[in-house]
């Protein structure tokens, strides 16, 4: 079947490089944000969230950035490696009312060998 | 892994024919989506359930309802399948809680084709 990455952007990255994934978020009463990652053939999986009042969150070898003033979140991969490729999704939600989770377009990662 | 399960896994049906699609979970999770997930579209979300008979539209709802009987049953149908509903059709799961986190986790997908 077609590559859930077909038509997104991309982004090409050396291994061992750090890559930055860039989302632009529409919602501003949204409470929590949220990195997925999808591998060809799979569904998403969680990687990061962020929570409104927040500005930035480490994970393992991950780290998402919030800027509310500019509705832009990053999600920051340190020493990318090939088994990151795959194809990036930044989520939000409004928790404790209905909790509509909706993502973004999406941006394909690639890490060139 | 998350206890979610989606079927059929494949389903191949002609225009105009009704499709139900199910997602099924083990971990008595709150919330439940659909999304359909098309070349250059990325994750659109179609329905939504908050509980059981608590459900709500997404994006693209037009075309498609739900039925939430139980907590573990979520299903998704396809009044009458057009063309334009072909794509992958993927179930998500949550808790989606301040105590408990914004984790969802995906079912493996359902590939729908209206022929």
């Amino acid at each position: 079947g077609e590559s859930v990455g077909l038509h997104l952007p991309t982004l090409s990255v050396q291994e061992g490089d750090n890559s930055i994934i860039n989302c632009a978020y529409s919602n501003s009463a949204s409470d929590y944000f949220i990195w997925y990652k999808q591998e060809s053939g799979k569904g998403p999986q969680f990687i990061i969230d962020i929570r409104s009042n927040m500005d930035k969150r480490q994970g393992q070898r991950v780290t998402v950035l919030l800027n509310k003033t500019v509705k832009h979140l990053s999600l920051q991969i340190a020493a990318t490696q090939p088994g990151d490729s795959a194809v990036y999704f930044c989520a939000e939600v409004m928790t404790g009312a209905n909790s509509k989770l909706t993502f973004g377009k999406g941006i394909t990662l690639s890490v060139r060998p | 892994d998350a206890g979610i399960t989606q079927s059929p896994r494949h389903k191949v049906t002609e225009t105009g024919t009704p499709v139900t699609l199910r997602c099924h979970q083990t971990e008595n999770h709150r919330y439940m989506y659909w999304y359909r997930q098309d070349p250059g579209h990325g994750l659109r979300l179609i329905h939504y359930s908050y509980g059981v008979k608590d459900t709500d539209k997404g994006e693209v709802s037009d075309g498609y309802s739900v039925s939430r009987s139980k907590t573990e049953d979520f299903l998704l149908t396809l009044e009458s399948a057009t063309s334009s509903q072909t794509s992958v059709y993927f179930c998500a799961i949550s808790a989606m809680s301040t105590g408990y986190g914004t984790e969802a986790f995906f079912g493996q997908g359902t590939r729908l084709t209206v022929v």
